[in-house]
């Protein structure tokens, strides 16, 4: 399995573009989960989906940051317009049904915003 | 709110000395802790569970609910432990993870 991919696995933007950030989890696990990295917060969880339902998002930072799961091998993570304070790394990670907690993580999409 | 704390951003050691790395988390229940590990541009990695007991690559941790604490530590570093880590709690199938402390072994 090629595990998590994420792309783009980089993007530099203007401020006030749209982003959209992509994710495919491993084949068979049913829950995917949406982390941003920085300097000085570190790893903060955005959202999590559970079955393509999304279960928590109240980590999501405001309403220009919007995250779907259509199907169970695909999810989107869109900012929409971005600011320069979005800047961070964005991973994408999934889990399967019969794991409690350990999950797998992509190789994070590099986004700044100019 | 569960939270996980590393007290320390930077930590530096030299090469065969030994590494502890802080990890402490709030108290609730029987908390199932972690540590991840990020190599230099790469992805996170599962780097051991307290569940397991386990050790990998000659890192330890002990859970110790008396200071709530899940230190990670290792005897000798090597220039190779180099990294990122982070801790990290699980709670409502979720995982909280600290705000990580960046690891250099220096030759």
């Amino acid at each position: 399995d090629a595990g998590v991919i994420q792309s783009p696995r980089h993007e530099v933007t203007e401020m006030g573009q749209e982003v959209t950030l992509r994710c495919k989890p491993i084949s068979g696990h049913n829950s995917l989960f949406w982390y941003r990295q920085t300097m000085m917060r570190g790893l903060e969880l955005l959202i999590y989906f559970n079955n393509n339902v999304p279960i928590d998002d109240s980590g999501m930072p405001e309403d220009r940051f919007s995250a779907k799961m259509p199907n169970a091998s695909f999810s989107t993570l869109k900012i929409q317009p971005s600011e320069p304070r979005d800047s961070a790394v964005y991973f994408c990670a999934s889990r399967s049904q019969g794991e409690r907690y350990t999950i797998y993580f992509g190789e994070g999409s590099w986004l700044t915003v100019v | 709110a569960q939270r996980v704390t590393q007290p320390e951003k930077l930590l530096s050691v030299f090469k065969g000395a030994p590494v502890e790395l802080k990890c402490n988390y709030s108290y609730s229940g029987s908390p199932e802790l972690f540590w991840y590990v990020q190599y230099s541009r790469q992805r996170l990695q599962l780097l051991l569970r307290h569940i397991s007991r386990e050790s990998i690559k000659g890192f330890t941790a002990d859970l110790n609910k008396g200071e709530t604490s899940f230190h990670l530590k290792k005897p000798f570093a090597q220039e190779e432990d180099s990294a990122m880590y982070y801790c990290a709690r699980g709670s409502a199938r979720q995982l909280t993870f600290g705000s990580g402390t960046q690891l250099t072994v220096l030759p």
